[in-house]
């Protein structure tokens, strides 16, 4: 079956622009993930949702950063005025719905943001 | 604050060599470790998980051990090939830690002809 899907692969935008990340989870996984990884270093948390649950935000950096979800389907990451320190490759994972915190998870390719 | 640790950072054996990856982390009430193999430009791909009540998990020649009272897992792979070449994270699921894995750095491993 088809894995994780995220587009574009690879983004390069001006600073201050605004971009818009796209993550399709596993058909039937509910819960669903984005992840940050800076060159060099291990991947940062941002934000999780589960179902139709008020989404965990602990992770996002700063009110530049939202993220929405439609139902139990497509999400999106949304970085408004990027700064070059956004640079990284964004990561959307998904996993199953029934044991969400004993089902691993699975990873899409990630979208390679470069802010210049 | 959960913290995850890998050493070897950087690993290079020839092929053919068994070998064991380490990873450590400081809070031993985990509900879970999961490891994955990244490639270069690629995602991550799932390679075992271990519950927190498991000692240990095997795929093919993948065996992933857990230790959590001292905070310990290895992963071993064996008789490597130089397609196993990636880089290794483990990532450890804390319980009270809400809805994130906490990952390492990772192990770059090499393994060549």
């Amino acid at each position: 079956g088809a894995g994780v899907s995220q587009s574009p692969s690879n983004k390069v935008t001006e600073k201050g622009k605004d971009v818009e990340l796209r993550c399709d989870p596993i058909s039937g996984h509910t819960a669903l993930y984005w992840y940050r990884q800076r060159l060099g270093q291990g991947l940062e948390f941002l934000i999780y949702f589960q179902g139709n649950s008020a989404p965990d935000k602990s992770g996002l950096p700063s009110d530049r950063f939202s993220a929405e979800r439609t139902g139990e389907s497509v999400s999106t990451l949304t970085i408004q005025r990027t700064q070059q320190e956004d640079s990284a490759v964004y990561l959307c994972a998904s996993s199953e719905t029934s044991r969400p915190y004993n089902s691993p998870l699975h990873f899409g390719n990630g979208t390679r943001l470069t802010v210049t | 604050k959960q913290e995850v640790t890998q050493i070897p950072a950087a690993l290079s054996v020839p092929e053919g060599e068994n070998l064991v990856l380490n990873c450590s982390f400081t809070d031993s009430a985990i509900y879970n470790l999961q490891w994955f193999r990244q490639d270069p430009g690629k995602g991550l791909t799932s390679l075992l998980l271990i519950q927190s009540s498991q000692r240990e998990q095997t795929s093919g020649r993948l065996n992933a051990s857990l230790d959590k009272s001292s905070g310990r897992s290895t992963l071993y792979i064996a008789a490597s090939q130089p397609g196993d070449s990636a880089t290794y994270l483990c990532a450890v699921r804390t319980t009270g830690g809400g809805n994130k894995l906490t990952f390492g750095t990772g192990t770059q491993l090499k393994v060549e002809l």
